[in-house]
């Protein structure tokens, strides 16, 4: 059975990069696509964007210029990076085994407030 | 750009009582992906249904989906006292590549 654990600041300032990384065991790194899903309190699910070690990266056109999403395999993770944050990207940040069309497996979440 | 809209936002029920939810989307939108999951307060999303009709493993017959094109619906025939949740549909292959409704919160009447 596959398992996520994001880990990560849980505070970052604002201006700065966010940057989480997402362990994943029970499946390899190789096998499938992995997506990162961002949750802000008490609202909605936002994509941010998937990858797939060897076909490369698809990120939400909203969110693309700050974004990096890559993997290491060697590690079985996959990391995502946010620059130039704000308050509005204060949420959870969940990543998600990404199958087919839709996300089968995902790690708990972990909250980043972004504030000075 | 796809938009995914849920109704209602809020749907009040009792325990035994079917639940009947449902998902708009602004364009068409293959079958195939369409994908329906449950949240509880301060756990992950769980995967409920996906290709619109298909249970994910260990989802029970309770939960089924259904629709075609821009209308979708999820249905919950009896409700359990461990289904009071929110529900996201999700779309795949637009702009973005992933999409999500806005949620419908399923409470105790």
């Amino acid at each position: 059975q596959v398992q996520l654990q994001e880990s990560g600041p849980g505070l970052v300032k604002p201006s700065e990069t966010l940057s989480l990384t997402c362990t994943v065991s029970g499946d390899s790194i190789r096998n499938s696509y992995w997506s990162w899903i961002r949750q802000p309190p008490g609202k909605g699910l936002e994509w941010i964007g998937d990858i797939y070690f060897s076909r490369g990266t698809n990120y939400n056109p909203s969110l693309k210029s700050r974004i990096t999403i890559s993997v290491d395999t060697s590690k079985n993770q996959l990391s995502l990076k946010l620059s130039s944050v704000t308050a509005a990207d204060t949420a959870v940040y969940h990543c998600a085994r990404h199958t087919a069309s839709h996300l089968d497996s995902w790690g708990q979440g972990t909250l980043v407030t972004v504030s000075s | 750009e796809i938009v995914l809209t849920q109704s209602p936002v809020t749907l009040s029920l009792s325990p035994g009582e079917g639940a009947t939810l449902s998902c708009r989307a602004s364009q068409s939108v293959s079958s195939s992906y369409l994908a329906w999951y449950q949240q509880k307060p301060g756990q992950a999303p769980r995967l409920l249904i996906y290709g619109a009709s298909s249970r994910a493993t260990g989802i029970p017959d309770r939960f089924s989906g259904s629709g075609s094109g821009t209308d979708f619906t999820l249905t919950i025939s009896r409700l359990e006292p461990e289904d009071f949740a929110v529900y996201y549909c999700q779309e795949y292959g637009s702009s973005p590549l992933l999409s999500f409704g806005g949620g419908t919160k399923v409470e105790i009447k």
